[in-house]
């Protein structure tokens, strides 16, 4: 069985970087669409970005100037850094797969891991 | 961006009865393969969103028979058999036509009435 699991700092001041890393674990990060999706408190989900397994990289035009996503096979783990973070970045944030060649559903997803951004 | 509307925001339902709840994009979610790029989740309280149904109408491994999706273009449609006390929580539709730029609907909330 897939398994995802977000870490990282629960709190994050404003202007510096939110970084969170997703472990996957039950299977390879090899032939999949590895994504990130947050969802502020109370309200609706939006998509960040993804990373496919060969390294390419796809972002959501909203944010595209301040988020990067990284890969380590090695590790079967991948990263999401998110800069000049302010208040409005704060969510719980999602890490999810996508499986090739079914559209794009995201059929795995990890529990969310809350970043509050606050002085 | 495509924009996507579900309606109602609300849903209260009774369990047994059968329920649906509808999502409009501001595009056709219809790929040259033929198929329409629209996923269907549930987010039960407290817990990550779950897949339903994929591609408009096919049903994710686990899902009940009780789910299933319909529609074409730009009108969805998902609909519940028959209503369980586990079905609550907030249903989101997704399109995935356009990526970069793929976008949620704003949820139904399903609640017991």
């Amino acid at each position: 069985q897939v398994q995802l699991q977000e870490s990282g700092p629960g709190l994050v001041k404003p202007s510096e970087t939110l970084s969170l890393t997703c472990s996957v674990s039950g299977g390879s990060i090899s032939g999949f669409y590895w994504s990130w999706i947050r969802q502020p408190p109370g309200k609706g989900l939006e998509w960040i970005g993804y990373i496919y397994y060969t390294g390419s990289t796809n972002y959501n035009p909203s944010l595209k100037s301040r988020v990067t996503i990284s890969l380590d096979t090695s590790k079967n783990q991948y990263s999401l850094n998110l800069r000049s973070v302010t208040a409005a970045d704060t969510a719980v944030y999602y890490c999810a797969r996508v499986p090739y060649g079914s559209g794009f559903p995201f059929d795995y997803w990890g529990q969310g891991t809350l970043v509050t951004v606050s002085s | 961006d495509i924009v996507m509307t579900q309606s109602p925001l609300s849903r209260p339902v009774i369990p047994g009865e059968p329920a649906s709840i509808s999502c409009r994009s501001s595009q056709s979610l219809q790929h040259s393969n033929g198929f329409h790029y629209l996923d269907w989740y549930r987010q039960k309280p407290g817990q990550s969103p779950q897949l339903l149904i994929y591609l408009g109408s096919n049903r994710a491994s686990g899902v009940s028979d009780r789910f299933s999706g319909s529609g074409s273009g730009t009108e969805f449609t998902l609909k519940i058999s028959r209503v369980e006390a586990d079905d609550v929580g907030v249903y989101y539709c997704m399109q995935a036509l356009q990526t970069p730029g793929l976008t949620f609907g704003g949820g139904t909330r399903v609640e017991i009435k």
